[in-house]
């Protein structure tokens, strides 16, 4: 099985853009699609990003994902920062058969 | 409006069997390509992944903890079940279901949640 690596926390003001990664162990980053979950402070998640780079109806085109093979990493880009974007986000894919793999989440603090 | 609602014991014993129920609505688990999963957060943690049931009855299992898991659902009462043995303090997490849909493979809606805590 593979992992997924993200930072521990990143930060930045309102108004700016902030990018969080999501490094796969092995296998390549393109194999399977990768979902990205916002969770605020005692709340369920909610998705932000599927498929690599789709976005759900009502997500705020501020927020955007991508993939890269070179460094086999799926980011997450926030785009004009505001407070209320301030949460945990994980990034999501699957395995070779068909399980679920979490990131270890990354605390986005809006400053 | 598809919603999904997580209910068991809050507190289980060390050594015991934690039985949880998701009871759903605006979906059936008998419709093709319906699936439900349970997820795990312990406080301050990430999220774990523990299981999947589809449509179809098939059934997914982490790999670390597919000893301990059992999934099952009752298409009649809008209902999945995932009983988890052998429960020690570890396992303390809130534990949420959450769906995925025909052609949707993310979880989508998320139920609150329910906090179990393993104390003896």
């Amino acid at each position: 099985n593979f992992m997924l690596t993200q930072p521990h926390s990143v930060s930045e003001s309102p108004g700016k853009t902030v990018t969080i990664s999501c490094t796969r162990s092995s296998g390549s980053i393109a194999s399977n699609y990768v979902q990205w979950y916002q969770q605020r402070p005692g709340s369920s998640p909610t998705t932000v990003i599927y498929e690599d780079n789709q976005r759900p109806s009502g997500v705020p085109d501020r927020f955007s994902g991508s993939i890269d093979s070179s460094s086999n990493s799926a980011s997450l880009t926030i785009s004009g920062l505001k407070t209320e974007d301030e949460a945990d986000y994980y990034c999501q894919s699957y395995d070779s058969s068909n399980l679920v793999v979490f990131g270890g989440g990354t605390k986005l603090t809006v400053l | 409006q598809v919603t999904l609602k997580e209910s068991g014991p809050a507190l289980v014993k060390p050594t015991q069997t934690l039985t949880l129920t998701c009871t759903f609505s605006g979906f059936s688990l008998s419709t093709s390509g319906m699936r439900v999963s349970w997820i795990r957060q312990p406080p301050g943690k990430a999220l774990e992944w523990l299981a999947r049931i589809d449509w179809d009855d098939d059934k997914f299992y982490s790999t670390s903890l597919k000893t301990r898991l059992t999934i099952s659902k009752d298409t009649s009462k809008n209902q999945v079940v995932l009983t988890m043995t052998n429960m020690d303090p570890v396992d303390t997490a809130t534990y949420y279901c959450a769906r995925m849909g025909a052609e949707t493979d993310w979880f989508d809606p998320w139920g609150q949640g329910t906090l179990v805590t393993v104390s003896s």
